[in-house]
């Protein structure tokens, strides 16, 4: 789909270890996104990305970084990961003005 | 930021029966509205989206209205199918420049044959 991949798809982690998701694109697109979905919250941005170097926050930034040093190559990183960023993580590219594309996702569990 | 607001949070209906979902949007400057649908272990897949200068649109047995004066906008399936279960998401934007998508928290619906 859209040539958007996520690794890994799954993680066990400890408390206080960093974690770097990766999210990988192959079709150039200039908007990518990171989501969190959680029961009863539906999937809220974390951090985005506009260009090469251009990123910003979302509504749920804390605790996490994010890093675009090439077009095809979103990287999030929990810096200390806390058992409140047990989540599944999904990964968005934007096509054109309007439509977005999800990757399949990484289940990350914080133990 | 936008606020999105989705009901039911759970929906079961009987296999042919029409099912409709409701989302309200607090920021008047919206104008994208999509819809997903997340099958079980599966990632969100847009199935319509309808942009604020029409009211309606319909792709077979999927429909979308929207209500810019009251902010709230729905999704209509018909003759539903036990495909349909899922669960669905309803989002709002404001398109283009902006890159932010809010969604609501998600429907569940079970379609019972």
């Amino acid at each position: 789909d859209a040539g958007i991949t996520q690794s890994p798809r799954h993680k066990v982690t400890e408390t206080g270890t960093p974690v770097t998701l990766r999210c990988h694109q192959t079709e150039n697109h200039r908007y990518m996104y990171w989501y969190r979905q959680d029961p009863g919250h539906g999937l809220r941005l974390i951090h985005y990305s506009y260009g090469v170097k251009d990123t910003d926050k979302g509504e749920v930034s804390d605790g996490y970084s994010v890093s675009r040093s090439k077009t095809e190559d979103f990287l999030l990183t929990l810096e200390s990961a806390t058992s409140s960023q047990t989540s599944v993580y999904f990964c968005a590219i934007r096509q054109g003005d309007y439509g977005y594309t999800f990757g399949s996702g990484t289940r990350l569990t914080v133990v | 930021g936008e606020n999105v607001e989705q009901h039911p949070s759970t929906l079961s209906v009987q296999e042919g029966d029409s099912a409709v979902i409701k989302c309200t949007y607090s920021d008047s400057a919206s104008n994208y509205f999509p819809w997903y649908k997340q099958e079980l272990g599966k990632r969100p897949q847009l199935i319509i989206d309808i942009r604020s200068n029409v009211g309606e649109k319909k792709d077979q047995r999927i429909a979308v209205t929207l209500n810019k004066t009251a902010k709230h906008f729905s999704l209509h399936i018909t003759e539903t199918q036990p495909e349909d279960s899922a669960v669905y998401f309803c989002a709002a934007s404001i398109r283009p420049g902006a890159n932010n998508l809010f969604f609501g928290t998600g429907t569940r619906l079970t379609v019972i044959p």
